[in-house]
């Protein structure tokens, strides 16, 4: 069973318009983080979101965590051709054996121009 | 650029070759993973350190031995690695764990 369930897992849209991809837990997170990965390099992070109903603003790209902190969603307005990549989210519990990140599935992002 | 420094970035390897991948870091970070990648999948957690000491093993097989020689410093020496193994290996730190990562660019190994 995945822990964290993103959707959709692929999205090819055209420039300028807008998206949203989803993350979402039956599980309480102490963070949420958010990378995009482009191919041929590691995940870069984006935002960290920690508090429930925090939203966070990036240039277009807005963040917001859901009050149970269960869940968190990613809006990207008018799309270009340089958000393409791959959207991870990850979050952080504290488990025995220490606290570690888990993350979703990922959501390949394609901006057509 | 990435403040994670991982060497090589390529690697070719036959399963009966040893090898070492290497990462390095300098922000003061006292966490450091090592994780594996399939193509279009999420990094899959395998080893923690913090503070120079392996905290988490993921049960990852002995052929994958990891190593922290000092705080800026983490190594993953390969032996008698099968094909598919064949992977991108990231390393990531971050302040301390449960902080946010920082990621390398990778190792894309290749287990022929």
């Amino acid at each position: 069973t995945q822990l964290l369930e993103q959707s959709p897992q692929f999205l090819s849209i055209q420039e300028g318009e807008n998206l949203t991809v989803y993350c979402n837990s039956s599980s309480v997170f102490s963070s949420l983080q958010w990378y995009r990965q482009e191919p041929g390099e590691g995940p870069v992070l984006l935002v960290t979101v920690v508090t429930g109903g925090e939203v966070k603003k990036l240039k277009r790209l807005t963040f917001q965590f859901g009050d149970a902190r269960k869940d968190s969603s990613l809006h990207i307005t008018a799309a270009q051709p340089g958000d393409t990549g791959l959207y991870l989210c990850a979050g952080a519990r504290e488990e025995t054996s220490g606290s570690r990140l888990t993350f979703g599935e990922g959501t390949q992002l394609t901006v057509n121009p | 650029d990435t403040e994670v420094t991982q060497t090589p970035k390529h690697l070719v390897m036959g399963m009966t070759n040893k090898k070492s991948l290497k990462c390095e870091q300098h922000m003061g970070h006292r966490a450091m993973y090592w994780y594996k990648q399939k193509a279009k999948k999420p990094p899959e957690l395998m080893f923690v350190y913090s503070y120079e000491k392996l905290s988490i093993n993921e049960s990852v097989p002995s052929r994958f031995s990891p190593e922290c020689p000092n705080s800026s410093l983490l190594n993953l020496h390969l032996h008698a690695l099968q094909p598919e193994d064949s992977a991108l290996y990231l390393c990531a730190s971050s302040q301390s764990i449960g902080q946010p990562q920082h990621f390398g660019d990778g190792t894309r190994l290749s287990i022929l």
